[in-house]
C-alpha cells in the first residue's frame, strides 16, 4: 500500500560531518513535506518543510530536498552536534482542503559520535 | 505564545479502568490531532478535528476510544477499560487548518499495568 518510509533506521555520525537522512514516499499526489525532530521524552519539533513546487529549501544548518521523479525525500544537516541526536521523522501530506492531514514515516535514529 | 499543552504528563492506571488525556491546542489553531506512539515506534494517528466539521476517526483503534474537542479548542481523549496494550505516549498536536505544520505537545505517557 502506500506510504511514507525511511532507508535506515539508525544513523551513526561523527561530531563535524554531515548527517544525511533519506525518506521514500509513494503516493505521488502528496504536495507537502515536513521534518521533525524528536528527542528522548518529548513530543516531535518541527525543523523544515517543503512543498512540491520546489525541489530544495534550506534553513539553518538544515537543507531539505525533494525529488518528484522518484518520489525520494532527504534532510541534511550540516555540522552534525551533539544536539543534533534524536529521532527524525518525515511526514507527508495527503488529501486536499479539509480532507487533507499528514502521514508519517517510521523515524530514523540519528546517534552523533564525539 | 505558548504551545501546545497536554495533561498529564505521566498517567498509571490499572487495567480495566477508565482514563482522560487532555490537550490544549495553540490558540487560534483549528485542526487538531491525536496519535500514539509506542515505544521505539513512529507515530499512529488516531483523530483528527477540524473546525466545526465531523472529526476523522478513521485511526482509532477500537470503539474503546473516543475523543471530543470543546468549544473548537480543548479536547479530550478517552480510553474505556484500558488494557496494557494502550500503553504508549499519547501526542497530541494542532495545526492552524488541516495539513498545514502541526506542532505537538509533549506527549502523555500511558502506562496499564
Amino acid at each position: 500500500g502506500e506510504s511514507v518510509g525511511l532507508h535506515l533506521p539508525t544513523l551513526s555520525v561523527q561530531e563535524g560531518d554531515n548527517s544525511i537522512i533519506n525518506c521514500a514516499y509513494s503516493n505521488s499526489a502528496s504536495d507537502y513535506f515536513i521534518w521533525y525532530k524528536q528527542e528522548s521524552g518529548k513530543g516531535p519539533q518541527f525543523i523544515i518543510d517543503i512543498r512540491s513546487n520546489m525541489d530544495k529549501r534550506q534553513g539553518q544548518r538544515v537543507t531539505v530536498l525533494l525529488n518528484k521523479t522518484v518520489k525520494h525525500l532527504s534532510l541534511q544537516i550540516a555540522a552534525t552536534q551533539p544536539g543534533d541526536s534524536a529521532v527524525y521523522f518525515c511526514a507527508e501530506n495527503r488529501g486536499t482542503g479539509t480532507a487533507s492531514k499528514l502521514t508519517f514515516g517510521t523515524g530514523t535514529r540519528l546517534q552523533v559520535t564525539l | 505564545g505558548a504551545g501546545v499543552s497536554q495533561s498529564p504528563s505521566n498517567k498509571v492506571t490499572e487495567k480495566g479502568k477508565d482514563v482522560e488525556l487532555r490537550c490544549d491546542p495553540i490558540s487560534g489553531h483549528t485542526a487538531l490531532y491525536w496519535y500514539r506512539q509506542s515505544l521505539g515506534q513512529g507515530l499512529e494517528f488516531l483523530i483528527y478535528f477540524q473546525g466545526n466539521s465531523a472529526p476523522d476517526k478513521s485511526g482509532l483503534p477500537s470503539d474503546r476510544f473516543s475523543a471530543e474537542r470543546t468549544g473548537g479548542s480543548v479536547s479530550t481523549l478517552t480510553i474505556q477499560r484500558t488494557q496494557q496494550e494502550d500503553s504508549a505516549v499519547y501526542l497530541c498536536a494542532s495545526s492552524i487548518l488541516a495539513g498545514e505544520t502541526q506542532y505537538f505537545g509533549p506527549g502523555t505517557r500511558l502506562l496499564v499495568l
